[in-house]
């Protein structure tokens, strides 16, 4: 168990709609990460938040969009969804905004069926 | 941002070593190489990181090539609960610079 809770766990939704996905990091940990892996593919880097602030952007569509709240969990939001847009969507936390020695923990996942 | 290359796939027999290599041939100075790995159905999960010298702990020894450009992460005793795909990746500013490949995906033999 890493501590980093994410719900919810299998989502079905059709084309056009949105979703939220909601992560709560490791205790302690200020930095939440979002990553998005399609069938087959790597992790791709979406979004990461420090302590409730925007810190970096990857990859993410303009459809897409997050926030970190006071209490640290954060929720990435989906909208206008497209058939592409099925995919695993992680959360991950760190305890520093930018660290190459620590860790990151990573959640069990969202998996997001567009229909 | 420096990429690291993994072979796709490896196959090992239960309770025999696995060496799983990974070029990193464009390492900068300040990267430390990390290892990952995600279990079927779960998130990645850290393995190991190192910067110079080899690295040891519960789960896998870390072998780096002496100019860096190469590394090796080795399990000394593959279990089926090992199955997994191990990602190698380079960090030296943050995870947000990061690039998970596809990774090495380990199959085990009983």
């Amino acid at each position: 168990d890493s501590g980093v809770t994410q719900t919810p766990k299998h989502l079905i939704t059709a084309t056009g709609q949105r979703v939220t996905l909601r992560c709560s990091p490791r205790s302690g940990d200020l930095s939440v990460y979002w990553y998005q892996q399609s069938l087959d593919q790597g992790l791709q880097f979406l979004i990461q938040y420090y302590n409730g602030e925007e810190r970096a952007k990857g990859n993410i569509l303009e459809r897409f969009s997050a926030q970190q709240f006071p209490d640290l969990h954060s929720e990435l939001n989906l909208s206008s969804l497209e058939l592409g847009d099925s995919a695993l969507y992680f959360c991950a936390s760190s305890v520093e905004a930018r660290s190459n020695t620590g860790e990151l923990f990573f959640g069990e996942g969202s998996r997001l069926t567009v229909l | 941002d420096a990429k690291t290359t993994q072979p796709n796939s490896m196959e090992s027999n239960e309770e025999e070593p696995v060496h799983l290599p990974c070029n990193h041939s464009t390492i900068s100075g300040t990267d430390y190489i990390h290892w990952y790995r995600q279990l079927p159905s779960q998130g990645p999960e850290y393995v190991i990181h190192g910067l110079t010298s080899n690295v040891n702990n519960r789960m896998a020894s870390l072998a780096i090539a002496e100019d860096r450009k190469s590394s090796t992460l080795i399990l000394h005793r593959a279990t089926l609960r090992d199955a997994a795909v191990y990602y190698c990746i380079l960090n030296s500013g943050g995870y947000q610079k990061v690039t998970f490949g596809i990774g090495t995906k380990l199959q085990v033999i009983p």
